[in-house]
């Protein structure tokens, strides 16, 4: 078992790029979540996934849009890429409210 | 929602106990967690204690709830250098498992 994969570790944007972060995990989990860590401040909900064909808006939403593209990945888009969009971005997933399991993280720099 | 704080640095010597405290707002958080990040890693899940509870001891972890003060605690016994990490505290107040974090609170363990 892989666990939670995230793609690509590390990216570099400049202002106005748009990327896609991909997000898979291999439990058969029904829930995934997308957050995003800075200094200082914890990691915040982007958007999250309670099911297949599902998504709705965390705490931090604006600037992404995300894809619940089947049962295993979840991806969150970057339309045009801001520098207060530098962070590093932690995938999730959970089929349970006792534990969601990490991915590594992708960090991502905006110029 | 729920808001939670942390002490950010926690010095400790290889040996002794390290105290982790946090205070969360949501009086109707159902789950509390205790998670641990290492350096360019996720996060793992270290333990979590339902509401409905006091106290849970997990090996050298002892977590303690005061419901009326909104205070969690984290006791590592024996801290080793291994324990170096960033320690979030986290709360869910719904049965989507959406998580509300703590800034962090960075402990390091010295010799």
């Amino acid at each position: 078992n892989a666990g939670v994969t995230q793609t690509p570790k590390f990216q570099v944007l400049k202002t106005g790029q748009s990327m896609t972060l991909q997000c898979a995990q291999d439990m058969n989990h029904n829930s995934m979540y997308w957050y995003r860590q800075d200094p200082g401040m914890g990691l915040r909900l982007i958007y999250y996934s309670a099911s297949e064909g599902t998504t709705d808006k965390g705490e931090v939403p604006n600037g992404y849009n995300v894809s619940r593209l089947n049962k295993r990945e979840f991806s969150l888009r970057l339309e045009s890429a801001a520098p207060s969009q530098t962070s590093v971005y932690f995938c999730a997933s959970t089929d349970t409210t006792y534990e969601q399991y990490f991915g590594p993280g992708t960090r991502l720099t905006v110029t | 929602g729920e808001d939670v704080e942390q002490s950010l640095f926690l010095s400790v010597r290889e040996g002794d106990s390290s105290v982790i405290n946090c205070t969360y707002t949501d009086s109707s958080s159902t789950y509390l967690y205790w998670y641990k990040q290492e350096p360019g890693a996720g996060l793992q899940l270290l333990t979590y204690i339902f509401s409905n509870m006091d106290m849970k001891q997990d090996q050298r972890l002892t977590v303690l709830l005061n419901k009326k003060d909104k205070h969690l605690s984290l006791r590592i016994a024996d801290t080793q250098t291994g324990d170096s990490a960033i320690y979030f505290c986290a709360g869910s107040t719904d049965s989507w498992g959406k998580l509300q974090f703590g800034a962090g609170t960075q402990v390091v363990v010295t010799p």
